[in-house]
């Protein structure tokens, strides 16, 4: 257990749903990060958030929302999305950007599926 | 040039033999380079990490070999074992400004057959 944990493991979801996935570290961490995972690719880094603040948005498209109230919760919110979404959503966390080199502690991911 | 190249895609290895994967990187302002694993079903996490201060560094069974002048640095796991059957990540960023963006290569599966 990495001390980050999401919520669902597994997901399925039509072009037209929305949805939501949810993030909760228990490390103390103040930044937060989405990245997500396709067969084949590198792990493709979405957001940050340092301290509740984006500070990075990685040229994603605005049918992938995330929010962030605390540090310990991120939220990744979905609409319609396109079948090319479908991918596994690793949340991460660390001590903050003004580590040097910090260490990523990740989740265990959600496996999304878009049909 | 941000990219990281990873390589070989896939690996497989005899129980007690050596493994080994290689990365290589472009920008020079690069300065932290860590590798990660990752077990199926679970988040990729930090094995051994690299300042390009030093050529190698050694934990256990896992060793990082650096050349900043060739800008690339490759993991060996000596003794290999079929429990460090996963996937491995190479990855690189900068220090300076850090917020964890890392650049991670397109990982390596390995497989050590018993």
């Amino acid at each position: 257990e990495t001390g980050v944990t999401q919520t669902p493991r597994h997901l399925v979801m039509g072009m037209t749903n929305k949805k939501s996935l949810k993030c909760e570290q228990h490390l103390g961490h103040n930044a937060m990060y989405w990245y997500k995972q396709s067969a084949k690719k590198p792990l493709e880094l979405m957001f940050v958030y340092n301290f509740k603040e984006q500070t990075e948005n990685n040229s994603v498209p605005s049918r992938f929302s995330p929010e962030c109230p605390n540090s310990s919760h991120l939220f990744l919110h979905l609409h319609t999305l396109q079948p090319e979404d479908s991918a596994l959503y690793l949340c991460a966390s660390s001590q903050d950007r003004r580590q040097k080199g910090e260490k990523l502690f990740f989740g265990s991911g959600t496996q999304l599926s878009v049909l | 040039q941000q990219q990281v190249k990873q390589s070989p895609q896939s690996l497989i290895v005899q129980k007690g033999g050596i493994s080994i994967i290689n990365c290589a990187y472009e920008n020079t302002a690069f300065d932290y380079f860590p590798w990660y694993q990752q077990f199926p079903g679970k988040g990729p996490a930090l094995l051994i990490a690299i300042r390009p201060d030093v050529s190698e560094k050694k934990e256990g069974r896992f060793t990082i070999s650096f050349n900043k002048s060739a800008k690339q640095f490759s993991l060996h796991i000596m003794d290999s074992q079929p429990g460090d059957s996963a996937t491995y990540f190479c990855a690189a960023s900068r220090r300076a400004g850090n917020t964890g963006k890392l650049i991670f290569g397109q990982g390596t599966t390995l497989q050590v057959k018993p």
